[in-house]
């Protein structure tokens, strides 16, 4: 069975500063992992995602991430922070099947 | 391309009521699967269904059912509504298990 963690229920960035949220997975299998963005009162919309390949993966709105295996971890940066990005994060694993199973989440704030 | 839609969007009921959710894929997709979100549990999977089958269920009770037409379009079922099933219901379509688009969700409250 395949779960999630995400280090941080909060986290607060400066404008301009790095954002780094922090994800570990298990799996039994070779996963395929995804991070995701939520603004309020919306789903979900996909920010990237690994399945195989190239490990540092870029997605949407300047976010990238990097799968490590030795790790068990898929974090996602980006370089510098904008009030658009402040929203909730979930980062997702799925056993090449078409059941996710998502972390916590983590909320973004960006201070002016 | 249309996303992946849901109706309707936000939904009041009273404990004991039964509700029904629907959701349309994007066209060309024949997997969905729903997806629980609530303040303390966060984002669980509830089921998914292709061509018209349930292929996955989660660990709900037997109180969540869905099911799907043969157009894909797929409606969940919530009988005996509890307090506790007060939550957004987020609905999913696939082409490829590597990729799932999510609709708005609706936004259930149980009185």
């Amino acid at each position: 069975a395949q779960s999630v963690t995400q280090l941080g229920s909060h986290v607060s960035v400066s404008e301009g500063a790095l954002v780094l949220l922090r994800c570990n997975y298990s799996s039994s299998v070779p996963p395929y992992l995804f991070w995701y963005v939520q603004y309020p009162n919306q789903g979900l919309q996909l920010l990237l995602k690994y399945t195989t390949g190239a490990t540092l993966v870029k997605g949407i709105n300047g976010f990238e991430a990097e799968f490590k295996k030795s790790e068990t971890s898929f974090h996602l940066t980006k370089p510098s922070a904008h009030m658009s990005d402040a929203a909730e994060y979930f980062c997702a694993v799925s056993e090449r099947d078409y059941k996710l199973s998502f972390g916590a989440g983590t909320t973004v704030t960006v201070r002016a | 391309k249309a996303g992946v839609t849901q109706t309707p969007r936000y939904l009041i009921k009273t404990r004991g009521q039964q509700v029904t959710l629907s959701c349309s894929p994007i066209s060309g997709h024949r997997s969905v699967s729903w997806y629980q979100q609530t303040p303390g549990q966060g984002l669980q999977f509830l089921f998914e269904y292709f061509s018209e089958t349930q292929r996955n269920k989660g660990n709900f009770p037997g109180r969540f059912s869905g099911r799907q037409f043969s157009n894909s379009r797929s409606e969940m079922n919530v009988s005996t509504l509890e307090l506790g099933d007060s939550a957004l219901y987020l609905c999913a379509s696939s082409l490829f298990s590597n990729e799932q688009f999510f609709g708005p969700g609706t936004r259930l409250t149980v009185l």
